[in-house]
């Protein structure tokens, strides 16, 4: 079983549109979790970190669910920029896990 | 300041050969990783160091390995190159565990 289960998508969504991503984590030991976003053929670039409070920068939102052991990452008002691969992360010890990824596609 | 700089940026290598692929971490960063990343799949956790010393490793065979020096860059080693390691490899440093930055890569090609 992989540690970290995300559904690949594709996702395409209209300008301004919102969308959700959601992406499952095995290991109940993980203690911190993040997002990062991936353009097409570059690295991986911190997106932000996801705590149980939940936390927001600007037109996103990211969540984390410790009893159902998912994290969530909402897209408000969608920007044909933010068309990307988004990658979740589960940290276990010293080892980060990182999900297949979810492509999004922003349509004009 | 300068980011995690990795070199070289592509490289193709033949079966049964070795490669060694560099990394400098961000300034002050003393904890370096690697990761392998093939084509439709998220990087996958190879090596991590801090301080010199390895603190952790993945599911990957002993033709890999991996140093940190004094100066905090690292080096990744693969030994008797297979075609099914073709792929990107990041290097991603992080100053104690608050999310890691990645270099751009080395986009390995084993023909």
């Amino acid at each position: 079983r992989k540690e970290v289960e995300q559904d690949p998508g594709p996702f395409n969504v209209p300008e301004g549109a919102t969308v959700a991503f959601n992406c499952t984590y095995s290991n109940s030991a993980s203690q911190s979790f993040f997002w990062y976003r991936q353009d097409c053929r570059k690295e991986p670039k911190l997106l932000m970190s996801v705590y149980s409070s939940g936390n927001e920068d600007g037109r996103f939102t990211a969540q984390l669910n410790r009893a159902s052991q998912y994290i969530s990452l909402l897209i408000r008002d969608s920007k044909l920029s933010d068309s990307a691969t988004y990658l979740c992360v589960a940290v276990t010890g010293n080892q980060f896990y990182f999900g297949t990824g979810t492509s999004l596609t922003v349509i004009p | 300041d300068a980011g995690v700089t990795q070199s070289p940026t592509h490289l193709i290598k033949t079966r049964g050969q070795h490669v060694t692929l560099r990394c400098s971490p961000i300034s002050g960063h003393k904890s370096v990783s690697w990761y392998q990343q093939v084509l439709g799949q998220g990087p996958q956790f190879i090596f991590q160091y801090y301080e010199k010393e390895e603190r952790g490793r993945g599911n990957f065979p002993d033709r890999f390995s991996a140093r940190q020096f004094p100066n905090y860059s690292s080096e990744l080693n693969v030994n008797a190159l297979l075609l099914g390691d073709s792929a990107l490899y990041l290097c991603a440093s992080s100053f104690g565990g608050r999310g890691y930055t990645f270099g751009s890569g080395t986009r390995l090609t084993v023909v």
